[in-house]
């Protein structure tokens, strides 16, 4: 079965450059969430689409933004890098709102120097 | 705000032993209470999720139970397996967006 994509799957920033992570959820899922992981944290929730729409937003920095396309996958844009942006991102999807049973990519390992 | 609390941050079981996990949370009860496994570098997976009204819901060799009552919930593994072990974190819905706890490292010694 078809999950998660996310690309790139590394990638290395000096500060105060830009990234842009992408997510492809799985085929018909029409909600997207980001998440942000630091070393040894429980993922904390950034921001979620729903129908192209933004649904919800958790603790995302005003230097980041998101958008979600119209074929459904996404994409973290990610400016004035910080050392402190340096993380595992993770992009889930699933079918309608309400958080229930999400479906997690592999990860974008972001690191910045 | 929500919080959640995870037993431990760390959890060693003999293999074949049931493995007891516990998830707190204060304030509202949440619709639905969820667990994921999560791997060293890995997204989080989907195991279970229980819904308020529910007691109790298992699927193969897990368990979850969700007392609302307690603001509690427990995640047991039985028969544990040294492949059991990794990471297991509880979350709480709050609207469209979930909230994770700290997670658990759950070690199955062989």
């Amino acid at each position: 079965a078809a999950g998660v994509i996310q690309s790139p799957r590394h990638l290395i920033k000096e500060k105060r450059e830009t990234a842009t992570l992408k997510c492809y959820p799985i085929p018909r899922h029409d909600t997207v969430y980001w998440y942000q992981q630091g070393p040894g944290q429980d993922p904390q929730f950034l921001i979620s689409f729903y129908e192209k729409m933004q649904s919800d937003k958790g603790s995302i920095p005003d230097r980041f933004s998101a958008q979600q396309f119209s074929d459904y996958h996404s994409e973290l844009n990610m400016s004035s890098l910080e050392l402190g942006d340096s993380a595992l991102y993770f992009c889930a999807s699933n079918l309608g709102t309400g958080g229930e049973k999400q479906y997690f990519g592999p990860g974008t390992r972001l690191t910045v120097t | 705000s929500q919080k959640i609390e995870q037993n431990s941050e760390a959890l060693n079981i003999q293999e074949g032993k049931t493995a007891t996990l516990t998830c707190n949370y204060t304030n509202y009860s949440p619709a639905y209470l969820q667990w994921y496994r999560q791997d060293p570098g890995r997204g989080p997976v989907f195991l279970l999720l229980i819904r308020e009204n529910e007691k109790e819901k298992r699927k193969e060799r897990l368990k979850v139970t969700f007392d609302t009552t307690l603001k509690q919930s427990l995640f047991h593994i039985t028969a544990s397996q040294p492949a059991d072990s990794a990471t297991y974190l509880c979350a709480l819905n709050r609207d469209d967006k979930i909230i994770f706890g700290k997670g658990t490292r759950l070690h199955i010694l062989p």
